[in-house]
């Protein structure tokens, strides 16, 4: 079964500064690998998808994931934080089940970006 | 509309109503989905339909029962809740069930409260 593990529930940036939020995935195979921003109050969005065809995957709002596998991770990083992008994030990697496709999310991180 | 809507957006009910919770996604995907997001727990996933068939129930209560008319609908049916049911219930949609990786799209949620 996948399992996820992001590190740190909250992490606070200034904005303009690098935003890193990580995440360690658990599974047998090459997963599918996605990562979804939450605004408050509302649902969540998609921001990038790892499918291995490339292991630097570019997302919306600037945003980007390197996938790693010797280290089982799946980081998010952005090169400049903008207060838009306080949020929350969540790591999910996806696996086929008898259900069909299925996410599996992690726990989430709280962004706060400070001025 | 386009995408997935919920409604109603807010809903706070007794313990001894019923209510429905209704999702309705406009991209023409096969397969649905309910998940609970409480607080300080990871997103859960509750139910899978794909092409209208009840594919997955992970352990949910009876007090909550889903129905999918077709592949554009899917309700949520509650009755007799518990304090502990309040949480944000999000509704997704995904073309492809059985295709792993196939991104799935989030409804605005409902944010329910059991008085």
């Amino acid at each position: 079964a996948q399992s996820v593990t992001q590190l740190g529930s909250h992490v606070s940036v200034s904005e303009g500064a690098l935003v890193l939020l990580r995440c360690n995935y658990s599974s047998s195979v090459p997963p599918y690998l996605f990562w979804y921003v939450q605004y408050p109050n509302q649902g969540l969005q998609l921001l990038l998808k790892y499918t291995s065809a490339a292991t630097l995957v570019k997302g919306i709002n600037g945003f980007e994931a390197e996938f790693k596998k010797s280290e089982t991770s799946f980081h998010l990083t952005k090169p400049s934080a903008h207060m838009s992008d306080a949020a929350e994030y969540f790591c999910a990697p996806a696996g086929l089940t008898g259900g069909g496709n299925k996410l599996t999310f992690g726990t989430g991180t709280q962004l706060k970006v400070e001025l | 509309e386009t995408g997935v809507t919920q409604t109603p957006r807010h809903l706070v009910m007794g313990m001894t109503n019923k209510k429905s919770l209704k999702c309705e996604q406009h991209l023409g995907h096969n397969a649905m989905y309910w998940y609970k997001q409480s607080a300080k727990k990871p997103l859960e996933l509750m139910f899978v339909y794909n092409f209208k068939e009840q594919t997955e129930n992970n352990s949910v209560p009876s007090r909550f029962s889903p129905e999918c008319p077709n592949s554009s609908h899917l309700f949520l049916h509650l009755h007799t809740l518990q304090p502990e049911d309040s949480a944000l219930y999000l509704c997704a949609s995904s073309q492809d069930p059985g295709q792993v990786g196939s991104e799935q799209y989030f409804g605005p949620g409902t944010r329910l409260t059991v008085t």
